[in-house]
């Protein structure tokens, strides 16, 4: 079966400071990944998607950056935080031309 | 573009009490509509989903949800709430892109 890793459960990390939160699927091949944000009181928003190696589409321009070394593995970075990165990130994958996701356990970023 | 919107924030209702909440999209096509449970600090849960047919869909943990093309929504019910139920629900659609867009979600809280 399928299964979805998201690591670490929660950060605390200084303003200024780098960020990378990894994903990682197991079971599939070649799914559509995801990064979405939620902030604290609000709903999720797209961060970013992918639909093979090396291909991400950003859905809003940001501090953060997303890249896809290999198949299944997603990682959402930044070279300098603020204080605005805060919030709940989520991972997702799905598979090619299907509608239905499912989410890792998400990572909690709090930037002092 | 396509939008959900959920019209309720918070939610409070009595155990054993009925429940609705309410979600609205806006989709040229006939959506792909969904609904998800997170629980606190947690990934997100599908509890159930619509892609055509049947416009009176059944879901996980006793939900069920009804889509009226007339109305553009697609609330979710459940006739008696568990204590077990508080979380916080997302209506969601898929857009043209096969990326799900979510409305900012309905807190439900369970009185005793």
């Amino acid at each position: 079966s399928q299964t979805i890793h998201q690591w670490p459960a929660t950060l605390v990390q200084p303003v200024g400071s780098p960020l990378s939160l990894e994903c990682t699927v197991e079971g599939t091949s070649n799914p559509n990944l995801y990064w979405y944000r939620q902030a604290a009181g609000r709903g999720l928003q797209l961060l970013f998607y992918s639909v093979g190696i090396g291909q991400i589409s950003s859905e809003v321009p940001q501090n953060l950056s997303a890249s896809r070394p290999q198949d299944r593995q997603f990682i959402l970075s930044s070279k300098k935080l603020l204080l605005s990165d805060s919030g709940f990130y989520l991972c997702a994958w799905s598979e090619q031309g299907s509608t239905e996701a499912f989410f890792g356990q998400g990572t909690r970023l709090t930037v002092v | 573009a396509q939008s959900v919107t959920q019209p309720d924030i918070h939610i409070t209702v009595s155990e054993g009490a009925s429940l609705e909440l309410r979600c609205n999209y806006s989709y040229g096509a006939t959506p792909y509509l969904f609904w998800y449970v997170q629980s606190p600090g947690q990934g997100l849960q599908l509890l159930l989903k619509y892609f055509s047919g049947d416009t009176l869909v059944q879901g996980i943990k006793g939900f069920e949800a009804e889509f009226k093309r007339s109305q553009s929504s697609f609330n979710l019910r459940k006739p008696s709430v568990h204590w077990s139920d508080a979380a916080e629900y997302f209506c969601a659609v898929v857009d043209s892109s096969y990326k799900l867009i979510f409305g900012s979600g309905t807190r439900l809280l369970v009185r005793p």
